[in-house]
């Protein structure tokens, strides 16, 4: 069974960081694309990074040059280290794995909630 | 503010047809046969119900089907059923990054 479980949230003062991880089973992480989506509390859905097979990785606007997407393929596990955290970085992360050829997630894991408070 | 423009609500009874309509630009919808619909259930993560505009993932129901015409995608769900009741999010590629809609909560009344 294809299933991500995610971990590394919690509480963490402005300007913070955290490294978010996501344990993949089923499937070999390094040989799909992966991405990060964000959910702030009672909000919609926000892409954050993606990161393909080979390596290259993309950012949202909002997160570029705070975020970084990596895996471990060793540990078949996704990361994404968030730093320079700001209070709209509020939100539960989820991962996903990337399903066709253009950009759809499935499954998702259970998500990561995050809290950026003083 | 979103950048796929989603209606907040739609609604309809059981057995019937509801369609909600996701538009965006030529940069994003129109121009990429990339589009994506999810399904997702209170305190549930997000479930991928449509891609790449009309494909549907093995499993999700056959009254689930998605299409475009020009820049605005659409998702209809033919037959509703109490358990489609959910909020409904689609998604398009836009050039190495990914835009969402603000949402369209389904009610079956």
């Amino acid at each position: 069974e294809v299933q991500l479980v995610e971990s590394g949230g919690g509480l963490v003062q402005p300007g913070g960081s955290l490294r978010l991880s996501c344990a993949a089973s089923g499937f070999t992480v390094s040989s799909n694309y992966m991405s990060w989506v964000r959910q702030a509390p009672g909000k919609g859905l926000e892409w954050v990074s993606i990161i393909y097979s080979g390596g290259g990785a993309y950012y949202a606007d909002s997160v570029k040059g705070r975020f970084t997407i990596s895996r471990d393929n060793s540990k078949n596990t996704l990361y994404l280290q968030v730093n320079s955290l700001k209070t709209e970085d509020t939100a539960v992360y989820y991962c996903a794995r990337g399903y066709g050829s253009g950009w759809a997630w499935n499954p998702w894991g259970q998500g990561t909630l995050v809290t950026v408070s003083s | 503010q979103s950048a796929l423009t989603q209606p907040p609500s739609a609604s309809g009874s059981p057995g019937q047809s509801v369609t909600i309509s996701c538009t965006g630009t030529s940069s994003d919808v129109g121009g990429y046969n990339y589009v994506s619909w999810y399904q997702q259930h209170p305190g549930k993560a997000p479930k991928l119900m449509i891609y790449e505009v009309t494909k549907r993932p093995s499993g999700v129901p056959d009254r689930f089907s998605g299409s475009k015409s020009g820049n605005t995608a659409s998702l209809t769900v033919s037959g509703l059923q109490v358990e489609d009741e959910a909020d409904y999010y689609c998604s398009s590629y836009a050039g190495n990054k990914q835009v969402f809609g603000g949402g369209t909560k389904l009610t079956v009344l």
